[in-house]
């Protein structure tokens, strides 16, 4: 199974703050890569897929980048509806694996 | 759009077979492929299994040999059933529309609310 480790597991910001969390493959996924938003008690939500393409209806400060083993999502200004869990997913090989997640709490 | 919403008794008691629906609003089952997958603290997020809009299924590998995902068309329905669980498939499970796009490009939109199973006698 493809490993997929996110950094850092959790950080602390400010309303405001650009924020980049970043996903690691341990092998090459191309760009099969997605990131998901989870608020406390609901279910993930997609915000990006294919690496770097913004799900219709989610604020443009989310972006994501990355190819191969090394991936990021970027928060470009930190709202606080964000301070929340994120997690990436690949779909290059089966089983498709999730990061264990970042949590984002505030300052 | 479509919405999905689990259901499916939220205790289990071990070695016996937890059965969860998924119902589709919104959209024909038909038109797409659905997932389940699950969450715990200590293991994250699992992919339970895959199943494609011609019937088949993909599942997997640590799961394989317990899990069956189908599909009734008539009611819009996904469902999921594990068997011989233990305690250690407690868990918040959780059904997905599988949205594939091109070569190994495909994402999990939307998800259901989820629904706790937790297996304990």
């Amino acid at each position: 199974d493809i490993q997929l480790t996110q950094s850092p597991s959790s950080l602390s910001a400010s309303v405001g703050d650009r924020v980049t969390i970043t996903c690691r493959a341990s092998h090459s996924i191309s760009s099969y890569l997605n990131w998901y938003q989870q608020k406390p008690g609901k279910a993930p939500k997609l915000l990006i897929y294919a690496a770097s393409s913004l799900q219709s209806g989610v604020p443009s400060r989310f972006s994501g980048s990355g190819s191969g083993t090394d991936f990021t999502l970027t928060i470009s200004s930190l709202q606080p509806e964000d301070f929340v869990t994120y997690y990436c997913q690949q779909s290059y090989s089966s089983p498709p694996t999730f990061g264990g997640g970042t949590k984002v709490e505030i300052k | 759009q479509v919405q999905l919403q689990e259901s499916g008794p939220g205790l289990v008691k071990p070695s016996e077979t937890l059965s969860l629906s998924c119902t589709v609003s919104g959209g024909s089952i038909t038109s797409y492929s659905w997932s389940w997958i699950r969450q715990t603290p200590g293991r994250g997020l699992e992919w339970i299994g895959h199943i494609y809009t011609t019937g088949s299924t993909n599942y997997n590998p640590s799961l394989k040999s317990r899990v069956t995902i189908s599909v009734d068309t008539s009611k819009n329905q996904l469902s999921l059933k594990l068997d011989s669980v233990t305690a250690a498939d407690t868990a918040v499970y959780y059904c997905a529309r599988r949205i594939y796009s091109s070569g190994y490009s495909y994402w999990f939109d939307p998800w259901g609310q989820g629904t706790l199973v937790t297996v304990s006698s």
